[in-house]
């Protein structure tokens, strides 16, 4: 089983604050994703890294932007909070196994944010 | 479009009894099939997935999933449930129409009764 750690777990922040929420893993896996996840509802792919200095926009559009600078790191920022912005992120990494197609995610804590 | 769909949004079942969650997907080829269980305030572990071979698979916590190409589904079971159980559950598909990314189910909330 991977090892996800997400921080900050809860974060309550002002309007027009620059945030980083981090996410790192212990496994050595490719891939990383970040999603939003609103309560009661299915996870939206904001972000995903193929690798080190890989980063690609997921399905929903987010303000949002993330790095790859190391393998086990893959933090998300976003520039200027706004309410619009209040959610769960969770992050989540996978061993990519070529020919194999999909793999399994694994995923970390979450990270609940509130934008006042 | 491709699509999972999780058509009961809550479940309501007693300590004991018996439990299956349903989820439909809408893809060609035959996909990937995970579920995933989300305890509140924490992120997602997955139960257990399908990729080829046997269509019924086990999983943790006594979870077992069965894959039905004829109907598109990958129905959730569990022949008693515990208190613990109690979270919501998420279905999720990746195929070749997704790029092998995973497309969720909205999830459905298991409430278990004493």
């Amino acid at each position: 089983e991977a090892d996800i750690y997400q921080t900050p777990r809860y974060l309550v922040i002002g309007t027009g604050k620059k945030i980083t929420l981090e996410c790192s893993q212990t496994m050595g896996h490719d891939k990383m994703y970040w999603y939003q996840q609103d309560p009661g509802m299915e996870l939206h792919l904001i972000h995903y890294s193929y690798g080190v200095n890989s980063t690609e926009k997921g399905d929903l559009s987010s303000e949002s932007t993330v790095s790859r600078i190391r393998t086990e790191h893959f933090p998300l920022t976003l520039e200027s909070a706004r309410p619009s912005h209040t959610s769960q992120y969770l992050c989540a990494s996978s061993d990519l196994t070529p020919g194999r197609g999909s793999e399994t995610q694994y995923f970390g804590p979450g990270t609940r944010l509130l934008v006042l | 479009a491709q699509s999972v769909t999780q058509p009961d949004i809550h479940i309501t079942v007693s300590e004991g009894a018996s439990l299956e969650l349903r989820c439909n997907y809408s893809y060609g080829a035959t996909p990937y099939l995970f579920w995933y269980v989300q305890s509140p305030g924490q992120g997602l572990q997955l139960l257990l997935k399908y990729f080829s071979g046997d269509t019924l698979v086990q999983g943790i916590k006594g979870f077992e999933a069965e894959f039905k190409r004829s109907q598109s589904s990958f129905n959730l079971r569990k022949p008693s449930v515990h208190w613990s159980d109690a979270a919501e559950y998420f279905c999720a598909v990746a195929s070749r129409e997704s790029n092998y990314q995973l497309i969720w189910g909205a999830g459905t909330k298991l409430i278990i009764k004493p």
